[in-house]
């Protein structure tokens, strides 16, 4: 296992529940990812944080809701959300300076009935 | 057309084998380059990373850029059963912050 933990590993939701998945980072880093990954599909950055402040947002539906409390915890809020967002989330973290060594978690298998 | 290409595979080899999994790109501004092996049920983890062209080697993996061409490859010698996951090809630009762009994978299988 890495460094990198996120909680709960399955979700099956309904549209009109309101989940939140949560990301640690025991490894020190500054920056923490939210990437969305579907099958035969690249992976998709959809959030970036720099010392707890959003540096990236990319065109990501209003359903999703980042926030980060810390350098160590990043929370996904979910709301509303449709069928299609039914993927694999993945948390990841890099040192500031290192922008391409990303460690990832182990993910989080979200199914939206 | 996408940024970066990558075959999806499945691909399936025998044990002992040697492996070349590739990606091609389009944006010529990417300098860096990046193997991650994702096996199933768990997070990417970065796997070989290399700068501009060139090769490096670690182990039975190899890792060749070859930017005159956009085009990358990895290279498992001797693989193992235990090299079965998914590989992902990602590079990233200068200056670029933090966006990594990604190819789709390929799978892999080392049969016995």
């Amino acid at each position: 296992e890495t460094g990198v933990t996120q909680t709960p590993r399955h979700l099956v939701m309904g549209m009109t529940n309101k989940k939140s998945l949560k990301c640690e980072q025991h490894l020190g880093h500054n920056a923490m990812y939210w990437y969305k990954q579907s099958a035969k599909k690249p992976l998709e950055l959809m959030f970036v944080y720099n010392f707890k402040e959003q540096t990236e947002n990319n065109s990501v539906p209003s359903r999703f809701s980042p926030e980060c409390p810390n350098s160590s915890h990043l929370f996904l809020h979910l709301h509303t959300l449709q069928p299609e967002d039914s993927a694999l989330y993945l948390c990841a973290s890099s040192p500031r300076g290192s922008l391409d060594t990303q460690y990832f978690g182990p993910g989080t298998r979200l199914t939206v009935l | 057309q996408k940024e970066v290409e990558q075959d999806p595979g499945p691909l399936s080899v025998p044990e002992g084998a040697i492996v070349s999994l590739n990606c091609t790109y389009s944006n010529s501004a990417f300098q860096y380059f990046m193997w991650y092996r994702q096996y199933s049920r768990k997070g990417p983890e970065l796997l070989m990373y290399t700068y501009s062209s060139g090769n490096k080697e670690d182990g039975r993996f190899t890792a060749q850029v070859d930017k005159s061409s956009k085009y990358i490859s990895l290279f498992i010698r001797d693989s193992q059963p235990s090299d079965s996951a998914t590989y992902l090809c990602a590079m990233s630009v200068t200056g670029g912050g933090n966006k990594l762009t990604f190819g789709t994978g390929t799978q892999l299988k080392v049969e016995l």
